[in-house]
């Protein structure tokens, strides 16, 4: 069974630092664009960054591009969210997903929550 | 980069078809046909339902329906259900090679 697991979320003051994993289980993920989404508590999705196969491209959203950082370990079929300098608003749910054909993301697993209080 | 363009809540009997607008601009849903949705229960994993428009992964129901016009895209959930009614978000890619969700719509079943 194809499976994502994220981990790694948690309590932390602003200013702060956290990193998240998620382990992927079950299909080849060495194959896959990867990608990172979030949602805060009573607001919708929002993408958060992806990256390529092999990580030589990066792409983020605004609000956290020189903050955040991800990045892949395709040896341990793992990918990771470093997250620094951190604020209130970047207080969510965080999932970790398959990015499949058309950029559509076909394989999500359960969140992990972080709360920057 | 803003998020596409929603209705916050849509609304219909078991049995009815309803359609949730997607509005984007020139530079993501009107520049590619790389345009999803997905079916999000509350502290579940959101599920795909339709890629690149129109095309549905093997087993999510023909129910689910996608097209696109221009710089709008429409869901159409087709048989409305009593387990359908539940939130609904729309993305796209864009053209700064980033992806941008909807706003999400809220589906009640009356």
């Amino acid at each position: 069974e194809e499976q994502l697991v994220e981990s790694g979320g948690g309590l932390v003051q602003p200013g702060g630092s956290l990193r998240l994993s998620c382990a992927g289980s079950g299909f080849t993920f060495s194959r896959d664009w990867m990608s990172w989404v979030r949602q805060a508590p009573g607001k919708g999705l929002e993408w958060v960054a992806n990256i390529k196969q092999d990580g030589s491209e990066k792409y983020y959203v605004d609000s956290v591009k020189g903050r955040f950082t991800i990045s892949r370990d395709n040896a341990k079929n793992s990918l990771f969210l470093q997250m620094n300098s951190l604020r209130a608003e970047d207080t969510a749910l965080y999932y970790c997903a398959r990015d499949g054909r058309g950029a559509a993301l076909d394989l999500w697993g359960q969140g992990t929550t972080v709360t920057v209080s | 980069q803003s998020a596409l363009a929603q209705p916050a809540s849509v609304s219909g009997s078991p049995g009815q078809s309803i359609t949730i607008s997607c509005t984007g601009t020139s530079s993501d849903v009107g520049a590619y046909n790389y345009v999803s949705w997905y079916q999000h229960y509350p502290g579940k994993a959101p599920k795909l339902l339709i890629y690149e428009v129109s095309n549905r992964p093997s087993g999510v129901s023909n129910r689910f329906s996608g097209s696109k016009s221009g710089n709008t895209a429409s869901l159409t959930i087709s048989g409305l259900q009593a387990e359908d009614e539940t939130d609904y978000y729309c993305s796209s890619y864009t053209s700064s090679r980033i992806q941008v969700f909807g706003t999400g719509t809220k589906v009640t079943v009356l």
